[in-house]
């Protein structure tokens, strides 16, 4: 399997632009978690979905920041309009069965810059 | 207020040497996990863990539920173990993911 794929490995945009990043799971994990890393904040959840339905996106920031996973194959984690705090790299991973028996496997990360 | 503490937060080693990391957490957990961030960005699962113990190779991973404690420990340490290890547990009462910041080894030859 090739594991998590995320799209783009880097983004470099202007304040105000629209920003989607993308992520493909592993073939048959029913969990998908969105990540953001930061320098002063470290790791953060920012959303989950089980079954393609999002379960829990209390981690999200605020409204510029929306998930969706329209299949079992497919995710994006939309920013619109990006403001240069939003800068960090994202994180994609996908589970198996459940966050209770399943091990995490991450994407190699989106990295974000917002000028 | 941090969920989860580790310690150190930097550690430099000895080729060889023995190194232990510790977490504590101070919430109730459903499972803790173990991740390793190599220079360059990638995260790694190394082990989830509800209880006891667990064994891959070198890395050894243990955890104490009534303490809130669990530890990671490598034996024989190698200049490719030098990364960030980071503990992250989830929530047995919500839906929440902690994460520590991470403990940034490095190995030298």
């Amino acid at each position: 399997d090739a594991g998590v794929i995320q799209s783009p490995r880097h983004e470099v945009t202007e304040m105000g632009q629209e920003v989607t990043l993308r992520c493909k799971p592993i073939s048959g994990h029913d969990y998908l978690f969105w990540y953001r890393q930061t320098m002063m904040r470290g790791l953060e959840l920012l959303i989950y979905f089980n079954n393609n339905v999002p379960i829990d996106d209390s981690g999200m920031p605020e409204d510029r920041f929306s998930a969706k996973m329209p299949n079992a194959s497919f995710s994006t984690l939309k920013i619109q309009p990006s403001e240069p705090r939003d800068s960090a790299v994202y994180f994609c991973a996908s589970s198996r069965r459940g966050v209770f028996t399943g091990e995490l496997f991450f994407g190699e990360g989106s990295r974000l810059t917002v000028l | 207020k941090n969920e989860v503490e580790q310690s150190p937060q930097n550690l430099t080693a000895q080729e060889g040497e023995f190194i232990t990391i510790n977490c504590s957490y101070s919430v109730g957990i459903s499972a803790l996990h173990w991740l390793q961030q190599h220079p360059g960005g990638g995260i790694v699962s190394l082990f989830m863990l509800s209880s006891g113990k667990k064994k891959h190779g070198r890395l050894i991973a243990t955890i104490n539920i009534q303490e809130k404690h669990s530890s990671l420990h490598i034996t024989a340490s190698h200049p490719r173990d030098s990364a960030v290890y980071i503990c992250a547990v989830r929530s047995n009462t919500g839906n929440q993911f902690y994460f520590g910041t991470g403990t940034s080894l490095t190995v030298i030859p």
